[in-house]
């Protein structure tokens, strides 16, 4: 059965900081794994899928890398700003179904 | 344009009624899918629909029934709601199976009173 994890739960940086976040599933079978961001009273947006096939996607400020055989992918933010205040969920297709399992998320806040 | 589309965006009802939940996409997919965010936000799958088939069918109470009336829509019934169904439904959609990218809509806010 697989199962996503998300450390740390909570995070308050200063801005301007470079930081990193984290996601680590069970199960390292998996076809890719996307990387969601959702503001409070929002929907999800998705940000990076990344596929089995790769090992780091990039998109503006956002690298997203994914070590499938050590169940482990992280997404890392340059230059932190304030507008990136938001929950960050990763998620995994369980097996060959249509299924997304989530991660609890990490809600990440950037001080001014 | 917005991609995923939901409504309502808020819906508050008394205990025992029924009531609908509409989604519609417009990025040409044949897949769709249901959420559940619950108080602790964390999000869980409902139900998938596949060329207008129902493919998931999580251990959800059969209260929930799920419609899809062509492939750009997906709609959620829900009878005889219960306290416990106060939650943000999600409604996703993407291309094909599980390698493509899935995108949601805004989420409905179920309160049940």
């Amino acid at each position: 059965k697989q199962e996503v994890t998300q450390i740390p739960a909570a995070l308050s940086v200063p801005e301007g900081e470079n930081l990193v976040l984290n996601c680590s599933f069970t199960d390292s079978a998996i076809y890719n794994l996307q990387w969601f961001r959702q503001d409070p009273g929002k929907g999800l947006t998705s940000l990076l899928l990344i596929q089995s096939s790769q090992r780091e996607q990039t998109s503006g400020r956002l690298n997203a890398s994914l070590d499938k055989s050590s169940g482990r992918s992280t997404l890392y933010i340059a230059a932190s700003q304030p507008g990136d205040s938001a929950t960050y969920l990763c998620a995994v297709p369980m097996d060959s179904s249509y299924k997304l399992i989530f991660g609890s998320g990490t809600r990440l806040l950037v001080r001014p | 344009d917005t991609a995923v589309s939901q409504t309502p965006k808020y819906l508050v009802t008394q205990m025992g009624n029924d009531k609908s939940i509409k989604c519609e996409q417009n990025l040409g997919h044949d897949t769709m899918y249901w959420y559940k965010q619950d108080s602790k936000k964390f999000l869980k799958i409902m139900f998938s629909y596949n060329n207008k088939e129902l493919i998931i069918n999580e251990t959800v109470p059969n209260r929930f029934s799920p419609k899809s009336p062509d492939k750009a829509h997906l709609n959620l019934h829900i009878n005889s709601l219960e306290l416990g169904d106060s939650a943000v439904y999600f409604c996703a959609s993407s291309l094909g199976g599980p390698i493509n990218e899935q995108f949601f809509g805004p989420g409905t806010r179920l309160t049940v009173l």
